[in-house]
């Protein structure tokens, strides 16, 4: 089972900022936050990752709250190439074996 | 850099027939994964390997799926007979085994979309 609670479906305006949360409230001390999404007929893309500063890339900045317990990827100015279902996973990068698994996503539908 | 390469995009086949695909991951990458995703669902991993060895299958209905890792580097996943609810996109994907921060972010391929009849 996924170790994220994402909500199903959220709507965003073009231009506007998408703001979209994901819980994982039993995230352990080594588990990595990481953020991907999947774009209609592809497989999904790495878009960020972070354990528990803020991260800022070319797409998008990664909020994980100080407990840890929940995080937010926001972008910051939505366009309708960014309608995509959004995963959030954690995983251990210490080196060890571990296994990622992903849960249902949010599907981010951007409108004009 | 190259991608991760899948083949065939599509395929239909009859219930009970075979069908495999093919995978070569990004230059370098140590661990290879094969995800199944159904329509509507997110990916649910099917095995785990570490150059050629298996991390995990666990998940991997082997009375009818196989894989394999020969020489660490391409991989193979089959599946035979086929079954109805088999129809979904089969995605390969890899990762450096390294530890460290990134070290684990998995490249996904473009995938192979398998529709049973």
């Amino acid at each position: 089972d996924a170790k994220t609670t994402q909500p199903p479906s959220m709507d965003c305006a073009e231009g506007r900022a998408a703001n979209l949360p994901c819980n994982h409230s039993t995230i352990s001390g080594n588990e990595y936050v990481y953020w991907y999404r999947q774009i209609h007929s592809q497989g999904p893309q790495y878009i960020i990752h972070g354990l528990k500063n803020n991260e800022t890339n070319e797409m998008a900045s990664l909020i994980i709250t100080e407990d840890r317990k929940s995080s937010t990827l926001i972008l910051p100015h939505a366009t309708l190439r960014d309608t995509a279902v959004y995963y959030c996973i954690v995983r251990d990068d210490s080196g060890g074996s571990y296994i990622p698994t992903f849960g249902r996503g949010t599907s981010l539908i951007v409108h004009p | 850099e190259a991608g991760v390469a899948q083949s065939p995009r599509y395929k239909i086949i009859e219930k009970r027939q075979s069908v495999a695909f093919w995978c070569n991951p990004i230059s370098g990458h140590a661990t290879l994964y094969w995800y199944q995703q159904i329509l509507g669902q997110g990916p649910k991993l099917l095995i785990q390997f570490q150059n050629n060895g298996v991390v995990d299958d666990s998940q991997l209905p082997k009375d009818r799926f196989s894989a394999e890792r020969l020489k660490g580097v391409d991989s193979t996943l089959k599946i035979q007979p086929a079954k109805l609810e088999d129809s979904a996109v089969y995605l390969c994907a890899s990762s450096l085994a390294h530890g460290g921060p990134g070290g684990n972010t998995i490249y996904f391929g473009e995938g192979s979309w398998l529709t049973v009849v």
